[in-house]
């Protein structure tokens, strides 16, 4: 597509129920990245991914945060048992380098109640 | 530890120039990116400084002092459209992990 898609854009969940968000980037695009923020507040980094593999997942707040990224492509950011906590706008990036600009999508509006 | 301040809110008037002034204190320090985001909208990439002086493009210019831990963006002829979230943000190592400001919201006024 022409730019970084992300899926759902809004979520609404129980709190304790598990979640997956989705995240396509630009096609050719070999970094992804996820950053959450939180209302008010800036974007905090989540995890990079450099192809499939992921060099730096030190954002993950928990080790209820989870992702994985499958042929060089999609992205799926799982959050297990949530919390209220975790509500926030969790975007997704890509690059076509690991040192060029970011194209970010939209986002997807979690919110835990 | 990483802090990256900005101020939270800034206005000005349709026409005018605005300055938006940002400073770092990060472990490392490989380039500083601003971008744009409107309300509900993705950020957008506005520019790139990883040595010190001004990096022009169109109506927006920014500047950055490695050694003073600073950058500014400068807004020429303000539009209504600009009206957006100005977020700094400072790479600090390989690859493009960014760590953020909170932004600074800008409100265009006639």
């Amino acid at each position: 597509g022409a730019g970084v898609s992300q899926s759902p854009s809004n979520k609404v969940t129980e709190k304790g129920k598990d979640v997956e968000l989705r995240c396509d980037p630009i096609s050719g695009h070999t970094a992804l990245y996820w950053y959450r923020q939180r209302l008010g507040q800036g974007l905090e980094f989540l995890i990079y991914f450099q192809g499939n593999s992921a060099p730096d997942k030190s954002g993950l707040p928990s080790d209820r945060f989870s992702a994985e990224r499958t042929g060089e492509s999609v992205s799926t950011l799982t959050i297990q048992r949530t919390q209220q906590e975790d509500s926030a706008v969790y975007l997704c990036a890509s690059s076509f380098r690991d040192t060029e600009s970011l194209h970010f999508g939209n986002g997807t509006r979690l919110t835990v109640t | 530890g990483q802090n990256i301040d900005q101020p939270t809110e800034m206005t000005a008037t349709e026409g005018a120039i605005v300055q938006i002034n940002c400073t770092y204190q990060t472990s490392g320090f490989n380039g500083l990116f601003w971008y744009q985001q409107h309300a509900g909208e993705a950020p957008t990439f506005l520019s790139y400084n990883v040595l010190d002086g001004l990096e022009e493009k169109g109506r927006f210019s920014s500047f950055l002092s490695r050694s003073k831990g600073y950058s500014y963006l400068l807004l020429k002829e303000l539009q209504m459209k600009d009206s957006a979230s100005y977020l700094c943000a400072v790479r600090t190592g390989g690859g493009n992990k960014l760590t953020f400001g909170t932004g600074t919201q800008l409100k265009v006024e006639l």
